[in-house]
């Protein structure tokens, strides 16, 4: 079936370091991914978006490499700071609607 | 630019009874899409307006619908609540809906509303 998923529910990282969140999926028909980071009683913030055309795309400090052959989705956080600390998701589209598959996130924790 | 806002923050009701949830997109976007977050299931789609009409669904039951109005500001209502609808209620906005070949738009989350059924 179709699914998104993550390797790692939780991660935690010292203050400073570099940061590898990672998502599998398993629609080869999905088009565009997402990153959302969401914080304790907030709504999913848009991180950084990719589509299937692409391989690497970067903003600031982040950077989401995508790995179509083996279905493979990271996310990289240079730097980490305390307030990156949240529960990033991982999202699939496919068809061009806007009906968002997520996976079941991975909460970091940076470490002062 | 106001974010995408969702009215109450919070609500408590028993079983049974029904629930309207509102949901103000971002000025100009035009879809609005409603997705339901709980600790077991995650986050999951249930539906997406677009100019005052549904253009996809998810695998939810009857119980739940929406409606978009002509200022694209939705509403979602949920009928003969249960205790397994305690759930954050989230809408998201984004320009278009992507479809008809039309490029994927960027999502925009609002906090959420957070329904707790006893």
């Amino acid at each position: 079936g179709e699914s998104v998923g993550l390797h790692l529910p939780t991660l935690s990282v010292q203050e400073g370091d570099n940061s590898i969140i990672n998502c599998a999926y398993s629609n080869s028909a999905s088009d565009y991914f997402i990153w959302y980071k969401q914080e304790s009683g907030k709504g999913p913030q848009f991180i950084i978006d990719i589509r299937s055309n692409m391989d690497k795309r970067q903003g600031q400090r982040v950077t989401v490499l995508l790995n179509k052959t083996v279905k493979h989705l990271s996310l990289q956080i240079a730097a980490t700071q305390p307030g990156d600390s949240a529960v990033y998701f991982c999202a699939e589209n496919k068809g061009g609607a806007n009906n968002l598959f997520f996976g079941t996130g991975t909460r970091l924790t940076v470490i002062p | 630019k106001a974010g995408v806002t969702q009215t109450p923050r919070y609500l408590i009701k028993t079983r049974g009874q029904q629930v309207t949830l509102s949901c103000s997109p971002i000025s100009g976007h035009r879809s609005v899409s409603w997705y339901q977050q709980t600790p077991g299931q995650g986050l999951q789609f249930l539906f997406e307006y677009f100019s005052e009409t549904q253009r996809n669904k998810g695998n939810f039951p009857g119980r739940f619908s929406g409606r978009q109005f002509s200022n694209s500001r939705s509403e979602m209502n949920v009928s003969t609540l249960e205790l397994g609808d305690s759930a954050l209620y989230l809408c998201a906005s984004s320009i278009s809906s992507g479809l008809a070949g039309g490029v994927q738009e960027t999502q925009y989350f609002g906090p959420g509303t957070r329904l707790l059924v006893l």
